[in-house]
């Protein structure tokens, strides 16, 4: 049982390239969630998804695209990195579609991507 | 609106006692309660929801008072296992089925034996 998979685990970038974090699960989840966390700090949402084909910006989308194609897939695309983007990066997903607690349903976290931009 | 937790670290000895705050100026739906040990993923310890209930699994609980908008996290007889950063995340009244949580800035337990 998967769960939630990130790859790549470790990425150097240097400033200006582009890349991809790929997130997938295998639970069924309709809710998937990109977080960025800074070193001792919390988690901030960057984007979030209720569906496929359906996503909304969080609290900090500045820099950021994402897609959701499928229900299993939500990468996270980033344009001409910068220094301050430089963070650990965890992708969530929760709420079963056919769950009948609707409102109480945990966030299920991946292992992570440890991300420095250089 | 970012939550306030309290307090921003705490030291016991293991068997000690531990309560971690979290405190929203905003009208919440719900709290959730993760605990990250250092350089691996958040995991889920339980969620309240507003009506003021209380929750609680082995020697963990937590309190939702929905009057003060605060929720409580109690570790009992604290175990060298509970060591890690918890972190509350809110969910606000009105957007309860996104799941669009703020979370606070964390709580770091440190227990020795």
């Amino acid at each position: 049982n998967a769960g939630v998979t990130q790859t790549p685990k470790f990425r150097i970038l240097k400033i200006g390239q582009s890349m991809t974090l790929q997130c997938t699960q295998d639970m069924n989840h309709n809710y998937m969630y990109w977080y960025r966390q800074d070193p001792g700090m919390g988690l901030k949402l960057i984007y979030y998804s209720v569906g496929a084909g359906i996503t909304d910006k969080g609290e900090v989308p500045n820099g950021y695209n994402v897609s959701r194609s499928t229900t299993e897939d939500f990468p996270l695309r980033l344009e001409l990195a910068a220094p301050s983007q430089t963070s650990v990066y965890f992708c969530a997903s929760s709420y079963p579609s056919s769950g009948t607690d609707f409102f109480n349903q945990p966030q299920h976290f991946g292992d992570g991507t440890r991300l420095s931009i250089l | 609106q970012q939550p306030v937790q309290s307090p921003q670290a705490v030291i016991l000895r293991e068997g000690e006692d531990a309560v971690i705050n979290c405190s929203s100026s905003k009208a919440l739906y719900s709290v959730h309660w993760y605990r990250q040990k250092h350089g691996e993923a958040p995991v889920f310890l339980m969620i309240l929801l507003k009506g003021g209930e209380q929750k609680g699994h082995d020697k963990i609980s937590a309190s939702f008072n929905e009057k003060k908008q605060q929720s409580s996290l109690y570790l009992t007889a604290s175990q060298l296992s509970y060591s890690g950063t918890y972190f509350c995340g809110t969910s606000p009244l009105g957007i309860q089925g996104a799941q669009k949580l703020v979370f606070g800035q964390g709580t770091r337990l440190t227990i020795n034996p």
